[in-house]
């Protein structure tokens, strides 16, 4: 059975710092490896999607990684802002179709 | 629309009754998830449709709790005879599950809260 650990489980930050949040997985055998976040009382936005046979993906200020060997995802959040406090999660697809879930790192960036 | 929608956003009901709880998926999605997230907690895996089958309902925490799926499209988780415990946000996310689907992503509804008093 699929396991997902998100560490650090929360953080706080001052605006500006460059962040990593780390996801790990036991089965290495995934189709892709989704990061969301959600903000207080709303559903789960999508961040980046990283599908197996990738490295890395980008999206503005955001860069996940990938390495499936080590079952490790890392979420690099660059010069942090108060609008990026939320809860982010990590999600991994396999083979049963069912995305498994890790508990999120909860963030706060603070001006 | 273009996203997915849940309704009711939020359902408050005594203890005992029954609730529906409605999710439109987007538009030629055939997957389709129940997760539950209680306060303070990951998100609990409930059931999952391709197309109108439920090949995997191993998440229902108990047979008062059931869902269905018409049309390829809209879908419906009830509750019978609601407890406490049950009060939580109940999250929808719909997919392309169709050949290779398997690495599309996930896109969710902003959930229904429901508090059973």
């Amino acid at each position: 059975k699929q396991e997902v650990t998100q560490i650090p489980a929360a953080l706080s930050v001052p605006e500006g710092e460059n962040l990593v949040l780390n996801c790990s997985f036991t089965d290495s055998a995934i189709y892709n490896l989704q990061w969301f976040r959600q903000d207080p009382g709303k559903g789960l936005t999508s961040l980046l999607l990283i599908q197996s046979s990738q490295r890395e993906q980008t999206s503005g200020r955001l860069n996940a990684s990938l390495d499936k060997s080590s079952g490790r995802s890392t979420l690099y959040i660059a010069a942090s802002q108060p609008g990026d406090s939320a809860t982010y999660l990590c999600a991994v697809g396999g083979g049963s179709y069912i995305p498994t879930f890790g508990r999120g790192t909860s963030l706060i960036v603070h001006p | 629309g273009a996203g997915v929608s849940q309704s009711p956003s939020n359902k408050v009901t005594e203890k005992g009754k029954d609730v529906e709880l409605r999710c439109d998926p987007i538009s030629g999605h055939t997957a389709l998830y129940w997760y539950r997230q209680s306060l303070g907690q990951g998100l609990e895996f409930l059931i999952y449709f391709q197309g109108n089958s439920a090949p995997d309902k191993s998440g229902l925490p108990s047979d008062r709790f059931s869902a269905e799926r018409t049309g390829g499209s809209v879908s419906t988780l009830t509750i019978q005879r609601t407890q406490q415990e049950d009060s939580a946000v109940y999250l929808c996310a719909s997919s392309w599950g169709g050949t290779g689907g398997k690495g599309s992503p996930l896109h969710f509804g902003n959930g229904t809260r429901l508090t059973v008093t």
